[in-house]
C-alpha cells in the first residue's frame, strides 16, 4: 500500500464547528489532492497542491480550505460545518509525472455534521 | 469541462462469466486513464492505468483498453469470481497549468454471485 495515512478516521461534529482533516504521506509525491464521495456524485475534487505551499481549488471547494507546509502534509478545514459537509472525505497522491502518473488513494474520513 | 460515465451503473452475473465495464469521457485530451476498485467502507485500489499512448494494459486476468479519439476504455474481466464484487470506477487524468487532475466516473457496481 501507498504510504497515506488520513487522520482521523472517523468524525462526528456540530454545525458551525471548524474541522480539520490530515493527510500525511510517505512518498515524498508532488501532488496532494482532497476529494469527497457522495451517493449520487461519486468523486468530486476540493482542492488539490502541486507543492508546498502551491494550492489550487477544484470543483467543489465553496466552503473549504487547505494548507500544505510540509511535503508530507495537507490540511483541509471546514471553517464552519455544515450538514451538507457530510461525506466520505479521501486523500490522494500522485508523483504528478504527466502520463506515467499514478494516483494513490488513503482510506478515508467519514465526517458527519450532526 | 470534463465528464465520465460509466455504463452499467451495476451489475449482477454468476461466478465464472466473463464480464466488460464501460468508460467513456467527454475531453479526450487526457494523460492517462486509470481504474480502480473500491470496497464497501474502503479506499480506492488502483488495478490499472493507461498512458495516453498506449491502447491496452493486462493484469492477471484484467484487461483494460483505451480508445482516446473515441473518448472510451473498457475494463474486461475474464472468469470472475465472488471475490471481485466491489464498486469499479475510471478516472482520466488531464493536465491543467498548475498540474495532474483526476476526473471520475461514478463507478460500476459489480455483483459476482455463486
Amino acid at each position: 500500500d501507498a504510504g497515506i495515512t488520513q487522520s482521523p478516521r472517523h468524525k462526528v461534529t456540530e454545525t458551525g464547528t471548524p474541522v480539520t482533516l490530515r493527510c500525511h504521506q510517505t512518498e515524498n509525491h508532488r501532488y496532494m489532492y482532497w476529494y469527497r464521495q457522495d451517493p449520487g456524485h461519486g468523486l468530486r475534487l476540493i482542492h488539490y497542491s502541486y507543492g508546498v505551499k502551491d494550492t489550487d481549488k477544484g470543483e467543489v471547494s465553496d466552503g473549504y480550505s487547505v494548507s500544505r507546509s510540509k511535503t508530507e502534509d495537507f490540511l483541509l478545514t471546514l471553517e464552519s460545518a455544515t450538514s451538507s459537509q457530510t461525506s466520505v472525505y479521501f486523500c490522494a497522491i500522485s508523483s504528478g509525472g504527466g502520463a506515467y502518473t499514478e494516483a494513490f488513494f488513503g482510506q478515508g474520513t467519514r465526517l458527519t455534521v450532526v | 469541462k470534463q465528464e465520465v460515465t460509466q455504463i452499467p451503473a451495476a451489475l449482477s452475473v454468476p461466478e465464472g462469466e466473463n464480464l466488460v465495464l464501460n468508460c467513456s469521457f467527454t475531453d479526450s485530451a487526457i494523460y492517462n486513464l486509470q481504474w480502480f476498485r473500491q470496497d464497501p467502507g474502503k479506499g480506492l485500489t488502483s488495478l490499472l492505468l493507461i498512458q495516453s499512448s498506449q491502447r491496452e494494459q493486462t493484469s492477471g486476468r484484467l484487461n483494460a483498453s483505451l480508445d482516446k479519439s473515441s473518448g472510451r476504455s473498457t475494463l474486461y474481466i475474464a472468469a470472475s469470481q465472488p471475490g471481485d464484487s466491489a464498486t469499479y470506477l475510471c478516472a482520466v487524468f488531464r493536465g491543467t497549468g498548475g498540474g495532474n487532475k483526476l476526473t471520475f466516473g461514478t463507478g460500476t457496481q459489480l455483483k459476482v454471485e455463486l
